[in-house]
């Protein structure tokens, strides 16, 4: 079993909609959790760290389920601008961070 | 502030030649990571420095690549001799410090092609 595990995708999704990414993670020790975003042909940027009571920022809701070992990531209103693959990413605090995946996102007009 | 620089952005080598990538990290950064992407693939971790000093190494294939971080600023990876399988883009992040909650910033990355 992968370490960290991510929607296949991609998500094709018209302008306004609302879509949902899920990623599990295996190791039950891990502490910290982020979604990274990385566009085509770029690097990875931090989008938003992930914390045990959930959080929000803007259009973008994370949550953590340490019981399951499952993050999740909504994107509420999407636009155009969003579409990007989206890492799901784990650390296990001093050690090394692990990446999922990605899911690929195509927000279309 | 000037982020992560990278040199250089792209590399062209035939197998068995050897390639060496540099990476300047956000200055006071501490800490220094080289990740492997494969087309289609999340970033994987080969190294990891805190200053001068190897933090974690575990998955960085040591008989053909190597990495160093001298006076604890910037760093160089070494691939010799490349493989085909090597082909990917090499990112080089930096982190204020190690532990899982500092951001990390990535480098726009080495895309190197090996034929």
């Amino acid at each position: 079993r992968k370490e960290v595990e991510q929607d296949p995708g991609p998500f094709n999704v018209p302008e306004g909609a609302t879509v949902a990414f899920n990623c599990t993670y295996s190791n039950s020790a891990s502490q910290s959790f982020f979604w990274y975003r990385q566009d085509c042909r770029k690097e990875p940027k931090l989008l938003m760290s992930v914390y045990s009571s959930g959080n929000e920022d803007g259009r973008f809701t994370a949550q953590l389920n340490r019981a399951s070992q499952y993050i999740s990531l909504l994107i509420r209103d999407s636009k155009l601008s969003d579409s990007a693959t989206y890492l799901c990413v784990v650390n296990d605090y001093g050690q090394n961070f692990v990446f999922g995946p990605g899911t690929r996102l195509s927000v279309l007009p | 502030e000037a982020g992560v620089a990278q040199s250089p952005r792209y590399k062209i080598i035939e197998k068995r030649q050897s390639v060496a990538f540099w990476c300047n990290p956000i200055s006071g950064h501490a800490t220094l990571y080289w990740y492997q992407q494969i087309l289609g693939q999340g970033p994987k971790l080969l190294i990891q420095f805190q200053n001068n000093g190897v933090v974690d190494d575990s998955q960085l294939p040591k008989d053909r690549f190597s990495a160093e971080r001298l006076k604890g600023v910037d760093s160089t990876l070494k691939i010799q001799p490349a493989k085909l399988e090597d082909s990917a883009v090499y990112l080089c992040a930096s982190s204020l410090g190690t532990g899982g909650f500092y951001e990390q910033y990535f480098g726009p990355g080495t895309r190197l092609t090996v034929t």
